[in-house]
């Protein structure tokens, strides 16, 4: 199985500030067939279900915010918030579909 | 609008059965898998697996493999997720999702159902 770690567990972030939450996986997730990176990330508010943001490592779902944005490859990936609203709180999941689907273990964001 | 609309809360004893439910709608039902999700309390995600209404296709996480039936009734555009014999640990909340219709199913879920809470408690 392809193991992601996500880092930071918890992170704080002021409003109007940049917010990072990094993606590791275990091995390459770079399909080079198709130059594509097989790697989703999730937005989770308290109570809700989780909400796509981002696939193909850094495709944005109809809809979401151009303030998300998702980048990296191969290995390591990156979830940016360029400018942190009260209502991005929330936990924040990295999914590989490379090779069948394992999720991070989350990401804790809350405002400094 | 798509929507995933899943079973009621539950509470069970262990070693009851239970089969919880995904109606989608919005949708061509058969053309999309179906995933299920687990999220244990103040935990991550976790996949259990995913099914092709269209033909049944199913794939479990070996984590989840025998431990869980994944179905489809087509004719009613509803996926279920089924335990033969509950324990105290499969108390969590299960998310049923749709995956867009890429290779094998193995993609993103893009529109997740409210999530169905199973406490098992004697």
């Amino acid at each position: 199985d392809i193991v992601m770690t996500q880092s930071p567990e918890f992170l704080a972030v002021s409003l109007g500030e940049r917010a990072t939450i990094n993606c590791k996986s275990s091995q390459s997730v770079l399909y080079s067939s198709n130059n594509k990176n097989y790697l989703a990330w999730y937005q989770q508010k308290p109570g809700q279900p989780p909400k796509l943001l981002i696939y193909w490592a850094s495709t944005r779902e109809s809809g979401v915010p151009d303030r998300f944005s998702g980048s990296g490859s191969g290995t390591d990936f990156t979830l940016t918030i360029s400018s942190l609203q009260a209502e991005d709180v929330a936990v924040y999941h990295c999914q590989q579909y490379y090779s069948s689907i394992t999720f991070g273990q989350g990401t804790r964001l809350e405002i400094k | 609008e798509v929507q995933l609309v899943q079973s009621a809360a539950v509470v069970k004893k262990p070693g009851e059965s239970l089969r919880i439910s995904c109606k989608g709608s919005g949708y061509s039902f058969t053309g999309y898998w179906i995933g299920w999700v687990r999220q244990m309390p103040g935990k991550g995600l976790e996949w259990m697996g995913i099914i092709y209404p269209g033909d049944s296709d199913t794939t479990y996480s070996p984590s989840f493999q025998g431990q869980v039936t994944i179905s489809a009734d087509m004719s009613i555009s509803t996926a279920y997720l089924q335990w033969s014999s509950l324990k105290a640990s499969d108390s969590a909340k299960y998310y049923c999702a749709r995956l867009p219709p890429y290779g094998s199913g193995h993609t993103w879920f893009d529109s997740w159902g409210e999530g169905t809470l199973v406490t098992v408690s004697s």
